[in-house]
């Protein structure tokens, strides 16, 4: 079956430092991958997603970025963190034809003071 | 913007049916009802979808009205771990990547 891993679940960061976030999926080959963010009190928003190793589509213009250097590894990252970078983190994975459904990782809870 | 409405909350006696509605009035040919649910601090988890015939798995049942203006997710016997928000999210399979559109969704209090 397959898994999704998200590391680290919770991080608490200075703003103005560097982020790295990793997701990797395991039990499927090529699959579709999402970032995904909910700030507190509202609604995922798409980041940014990816349908194959160094293909990245970004939804919103914003402060991250996002790499796949793997088949089943999607990274997200920031050079300098926001405030407002604060959230939760999630990242999903699809299979099927036309990337529905996604299923969602653990998430990564990100706290930028 | 979501293209769904839903209460904002709802309380469910534990062992009771939960009934979620969901108008999406403007729904297109081609798009599809999505459910997905998040417990507090966890990610979402898909729970059933469906396109025009009513669909069961063994997390739920989905009924979705025949002019597909409406539809609702039964959880048959809601027990407290339902506790969560339920998204109702419509969208198409698009290419690689069909999209998903979070909403504020409903809060289920699940309730001994």
């Amino acid at each position: 079956s397959q898994t999704i891993h998200q590391w680290p679940a919770t991080l608490v960061q200075p703003v103005g430092s560097p982020l790295s976030l990793e997701c990797t999926v395991e039990g499927t080959s090529n699959p579709n991958l999402y970032w995904y963010r909910q700030a507190a009190g509202r609604g995922l928003q798409l980041l940014f997603y990816s349908v194959g190793i160094g293909q990245i589509s970004s939804e919103v213009p914003q402060n991250l970025s996002a790499s796949r250097p793997q088949d089943r590894q999607f990274i997200l990252s920031s050079k300098k963190l926001l405030l407002s970078d604060s959230g939760f983190y999630l990242c999903a994975w699809s299979v099927l034809t036309g990337g529905l459904p996604q299923y969602f990782g653990p998430g990564t809870r990100l706290l930028v003071l | 913007d979501a293209k769904t409405t839903q209460p904002p909350s709802m309380d469910c006696a534990e062992g009771r049916a939960a009934n979620l509605p969901c108008n999406h009035s403007t729904i297109s040919g081609n798009e599809y009802v999505y459910w997905y649910r998040q417990i507090h601090s966890q990610g979402p988890q898909y729970i059933i979808h469906g396109l025009k015939n009513n669909e069961t798995n063994e997390m739920a049942s989905l009924i979705i009205t025949e002019d597909r203006k409406s539809s609702t997710l039964i959880l048959p016997h809601a027990t407290l771990r339902d506790t969560a928000v339920y998204y109702c999210i419509v969208t198409s399979p698009s290419g690689n990547t069909g999209k998903l559109i979070f909403g504020q969704g409903t809060t289920l209090q699940v309730k001994p």
